[in-house]
């Protein structure tokens, strides 16, 4: 169980265009998602906490018109990048929690974003 | 503020050597404690946790004590394979809203 699927996988695209990443919560609800970045050999840098209907929180620095984020449903939450620039290129995770009240994340396979 | 300190890597080990990844914490109270491991390519996956101090998180052969006095929360292994070479986050809930603070991650590589 508490299974978390992130699409694509991996993306290329021209410096300029716009790249949505879906993260969905396979068998539960996730009221709470979370928006990483991971660059190469690093730490998880949190970039924003998404719950479920309402308008996503973003860490100090975030750009949040530059990473717009939706959290539709239940169990679904997306993350664009918008006029995407090669300094976006990264790793992308996304994590979500079961419920209210819990405190356990449950990370997606993460997406590998490549602007050319 | 809540943060969390792990040994620097990298880690290289024999097969079916012992394994310790250090990890310390301040927080304010106490909060659960979690390794997460990152294997090549892919995104974390909850390894163990404990909620409470002197609770003992376990899974797949890995262990770690939450210990209150000395503020640690050590990822232990007894006999590593070839298949544990990853890299492993030590972490605690901060700032409410259930956001994880992450220890910078110590990789293991683990050879015949």
């Amino acid at each position: 169980g508490a299974v978390v699927s992130q699409h694509p996988s991996w993306v290329i695209c021209k410096s300029g265009t716009s790249v949505k990443i879906e993260c969905r919560s396979l068998d539960f609800q996730a009221t709470t998602m979370f928006w990483y970045r991971q660059f190469p050999k690093q730490s998880l840098m949190l970039m924003a906490t998404s719950n479920e209907g309402s308008k996503a929180t973003y860490e100090q620095g975030v750009e949040k018109d530059k990473f717009l984020i939706n959290h539709a449903s239940l169990t679904l939450s997306t993350l664009t990048v918008t006029s995407a620039h090669p300094e976006d290129s990264s790793f992308y995770i996304c994590s979500a929690i079961e419920g209210r009240g819990r405190e356990t994340q449950y990370f997606g396979p993460g997406t590998r974003l490549l602007v050319l | 503020g809540d943060s969390v300190t792990q040994m620097e890597g990298p880690v290289t080990l024999s097969e079916e050597a012992f394994l310790t990844i250090n990890c310390t914490y301040t927080a304010t109270g106490y909060p659960s404690l979690f390794w997460y491991v990152q294997y090549p390519g892919e995104g974390l996956q909850l390894l163990l946790k404990a909620t409470k101090a002197d609770d003992k998180g376990s899974n797949k052969g890995f262990e770690a004590t939450y210990r209150k006095e000395t503020t640690s929360f050590h990822l232990e292994k007894g006999s590593v394979q070839v298949s544990d070479s990853a890299v492993y986050f030590c972490a605690l809930p901060t700032g409410g809203g259930n956001k994880l603070t992450f220890g910078t991650g110590t990789q293991l590589k683990v050879e015949l």
